[in-house]
Formats: structure tokens, sequence, C-alpha cells
């Protein structure tokens, strides 16, 4: 039982590049996050799922779109990175909603030269 | 004015001291609260929860939570190096978190 796992563990893009986050679970989780964790700011809501095939956005969705095709993985596209998305991204899954524990990935630290 | 405020530290106790983390929150409609570690380069986990207020204790944990103040606090009794995380609050309703508070406990 691996939990929530996350790939790749790092990434270094140059502004205007594209990249995919993917992050996967297997505890059978409906609802399923992505966050974005920055100094001073605390972890910040950018997109979340509360099941297959469905998407919302957060507190800070721009620049950024999602996918849930399969339940057990959620993935985090940037279509065009700039330097303000340097940050460590954690995904995060749980059974239900916002009562319900959420377990974290370990994390992704992308940098945007 | 952010929604959360939480002082970032860094805090620095010897061992066996008694820590005290706070958060404070604009938000009358947060329902629940909750204390999240997060060891460096680690993703957070939950460590304690609670929905009302008043006290929730748990080993060497106390959380405590005053709705009218709208202020929740972390009490680590007997802290060990063990301890040594960044200690994030977080309140819903719609999920938000502090900006966490680093310790270190020093042998």
């Amino acid at each position: 039982n691996a939990g929530v796992t996350q790939t790749p563990k790092f990434r270094v893009l140059k502004t205007g590049q594209s990249m995919t986050l993917l992050c996967a679970q297997d505890m059978n989780h409906e609802y399923m996050y992505w966050y974005r964790q920055d100094p001073g700011m605390g972890l910040r809501l950018i997109h979340y799922s509360v099941g297959e095939g469905t998407t919302a956005k957060g507190e800070v969705p721009d620049g950024y779109n999602v996918s849930r095709l399969k339940k057990q993985n959620f993935l985090l596209g940037l279509e065009s990175a700039a330097p303000s998305q340097t940050s460590v991204y954690f995904c995060a899954s749980s059974a239900s909603g916002n009562l319900d524990e959420q377990y974290f990935g370990p994390g992704t630290r992308l940098t945007v030269t | 004015q952010k929604e959360v405020e939480q002082d970032p530290g860094p805090l620095s106790v010897p061992e066996g001291a008694i820590v005290s983390l706070n958060c404070t929150y604009s938000n009358s409609a947060f329902q629940y609260f909750m204390w999240y570690r997060q060891y460096s380069r680690k993703g957070p986990e939950l460590l304690m929860y609670t929905y009302s207020s008043g006290n929730k204790e748990d080993g060497r944990f106390t959380a405590q939570v005053d709705k009218s103040s709208k202020y929740i606090s972390l009490f680590i009794r007997d802290s060990q190096p063990s301890d040594s995380a960044t200690y994030l609050c977080a309140m819903g309703g719609d999920m938000r978190f502090g900006a966490g508070t680093r310790l270190t406990v020093k042998p």
C-alpha cells in the first residue's frame, strides 16, 4: 500500500515550457487535491476533484489545468510555465469531503527559470 | 488580511519543554480545525482534529479551540527531538492552511 505517490520528485523548466505532474493513490479515495506550498504562504489549493471525471477550481487555479480520467490518478498541467510557478506541489486524497483526513504525497519541487 | 494567521517562527526549545503553537482566523464559517505535522522534505500528515470549542488530548498533544476568540492552539508536552518539524494549522468548510511554524527541539 503506497498511499499517495507523485511523479516526478524534481523538475526544472524554462519559462514557456509545459509539463504534467502525476498523482496516484491506491486507497480508493473519491477526493483528490493539488496544492502548492510557498514560503510564508502555507498550502494553497489549486484544483480538486470530488470523483472520477470531475474537477473544480480552488484558491489559485490560474495557469494550471487538471484532469481525473481515472479514479486513482489526478494530473496537474502547466501549459506555459512562469517563474511565479516555482514552488513545491503536493497532491492529496481523502475518502470524502472537507471533514475527512487528507493524505498527502511526498511533493514535487518545481523550478521555473 | 489572510483568513488564517500563523507565526512562522522559527521556534527553538530544549528537550522536555512545553511547546505552544497558535493560529488565529477571521472566517466565522470555519467548522473544523486540524493540525498537520510536516517533516523536512515530506508531505504533511494529520496530527489532531477537532470541530468543537474546548480541548482534545492525544498523548503528549493537546489541541485547543476557542471559537469566540477565533483562536486555536496546539500544546506539546515533554517535547522530544523527534517533534522537530513544521506544524500547520488547517481549518474549513473550505480548507485553509496556515503558513506553518517551524519547531526545533534541541537535545
